[in-house]
């Protein structure tokens, strides 16, 4: 248990469909990160927020929409997704330094199929 | 373009003996690495670090060396175990405030008894 919970853990949904992934940490972080893991491919930055201030899009396409209420929150709204988008979702969150310690804790992600 | 390499996708070891794990990356503005360890279902968790300002960080049965001319870093496990058999990944940071990691692809490693 690394103190990131993500839900649900596993999520099939329809290309037409509109789904959202949730993410929750209560470790005091202010920094919080989507990240995606397709097969065979190393783990893929999507997103980064800094307090609760999107401070980083990673070319992704607007079918993914982000939102952080606040710093422990932080959701991915799925909308009119592709079968490519099919991945392995996961968020994380680090305290917010300047300097070194960027160490990120991760939740255990969303497993996510696109029919 | 990949910033981070793993380029052996397996390791095979026996439990007791070492496992070294490498990883190259061609961005010289990094200057800190992590390796983390995934087991199947779960997200990847935080194993050890290090800094460029170092060579080397040991933690128990864990030593990550770090090569900043060659722009290598490689993590031992000794001695190996059997619950060690896991999915490892190498990331690496420029030192931005936000902590953004880059990924290796990973090594899947297997210790067996």
């Amino acid at each position: 248990e690394t103190g990131v919970t993500q839900t649900p853990r596993h999520l099939v949904m329809g290309m037409t469909n509109k789904k959202s992934l949730k993410c929750e940490q209560h470790l005091g972080h202010n920094a919080m990160y989507w990240y995606k893991q397709s097969a065979k491919k190393p783990l893929e930055l999507m997103f980064v927020y800094s307090l609760e201030e999107r401070v980083e899009n990673n070319s992704v396409p607007s079918r993914f929409s982000p939102e952080c209420p606040n710093s422990s929150h932080l959701f991915l709204h799925l909308h009119t997704l592709q079968p490519e988008d099919s991945a392995l979702y996961l968020c994380a969150s680090s305290p917010r330094r300047s300097s070194r310690d960027t160490e990120a804790f991760f939740g255990q992600g969303t497993r996510l199929t696109v029919v | 373009d990949q910033q981070v390499k793993q380029n052996s996708p397996s390791l095979s070891v026996q439990e007791g003996r070492i496992s070294i794990l490498n990883c190259d990356y061609t961005n010289s503005m990094f200057d800190y690495f992590l390796w983390y360890k995934k087991y199947p279902a779960e997200g990847p968790t935080f194993l050890i670090s290090i800094s460029s300002i170092k060579d080397k960080n040991e933690d128990g049965r864990f030593t990550v060396f770090l090569n900043k001319s060659a722009k290598h870093l490689s993590l031992h496990i000794v001695p190996s175990q059997p619950g060690d058999s896991a999915v490892y990944f190498c990331a690496a940071s420029d030192g931005t405030s936000y902590g953004k990691l880059t990924f290796g692809q990973g090594t899947i490693l297997t210790v067996h008894p």
